[in-house]
């Protein structure tokens, strides 16, 4: 089944505490993406990447960090967590030829303390 | 001036109500113009997209773009209570370029 995962769904940590997501898709796509979601923000991206080894900001990167080494995945870092941080994330991935078809994971609820 | 305007709602409707949802936009080089829908914690799926000015249906589902006048609509014909869920617009440059999304409306449809 095509489809992309994320891992963990939900998380809650404290300030500072570094931590991943994970990413992974099967659909052997090219362009792999970060967003988070907030309410009455709606969706905006983080990062994006267009290929291995190469990543590019969002409109929103400050504060997370990606790399794409292999081109399933596609982790997002945050190293140093903080409260506005809190939100819901979505990991996307879709084809260099259909870049208008995005297929979205599940979500990771993040809450930082 | 933002990017992308959708009105948030909610949209409350009854069941098989016609539903109109629209979206407007600034940037006159958006080429593609997509729907998602997002049901409560779930990720968005695509919908529907259109290339360029004109009409695309899929059963009750209809897309319309006026670029002349940098606005996009989702019509729904017979609405469902499974339609309910959160409406996106989403829209892209021609080539590889970033979707930029519209802030969604919420749709609900009463049995």
């Amino acid at each position: 089944e095509a489809q992309v995962t994320q891992n963990p769904r939900y998380l809650i940590t404290v300030t500072g505490k570094k931590l991943t997501v994970t990413c992974s898709q099967n659909m052997n796509h090219e362009y792999m993406s970060w967003y988070r979601q907030d309410p009455g923000l709606g969706l905006r991206q983080i990062y994006y990447s267009m290929n291995v080894e190469v990543t590019d900001k969002g409109d929103v990167p400050e504060g997370y960090k990606v790399s794409r080494k292999e081109k399933r995945n596609f982790p997002l870092i945050l190293e140093s967590p903080s409260p506005n941080q809190t939100s819901l994330y979505f990991c996307a991935s879709s084809s260099r030829v259909n870049g208008e078809t995005q297929y979205f994971g599940p979500g990771t609820r993040l809450l930082v303390l | 001036q933002k990017e992308v305007e959708q009105d948030p709602g909610p949209l409350s409707v009854p069941e098989g109500a016609i539903v109109s949802l629209n979206c407007t936009y600034s940037n006159s080089a958006f080429q593609y113009f997509m729907w998602y829908r997002q049901y409560s914690r779930k990720g968005p799926e695509l919908l529907m997209y259109t290339y360029s000015s004109g009409n695309k249906e899929d059963g009750r589902f209809t897309a319309q773009v006026d670029k002349s006048s940098k606005y996009i609509s989702l019509f729904i014909r017979d609405s469902q209570p499974s339609d309910s869920a959160t409406y996106l617009c989403a829209m892209k440059e021609s080539g590889y370029s970033t979707l930029t999304f519209g802030k969604g409306t919420m749709l609900l449809v009463s049995p």
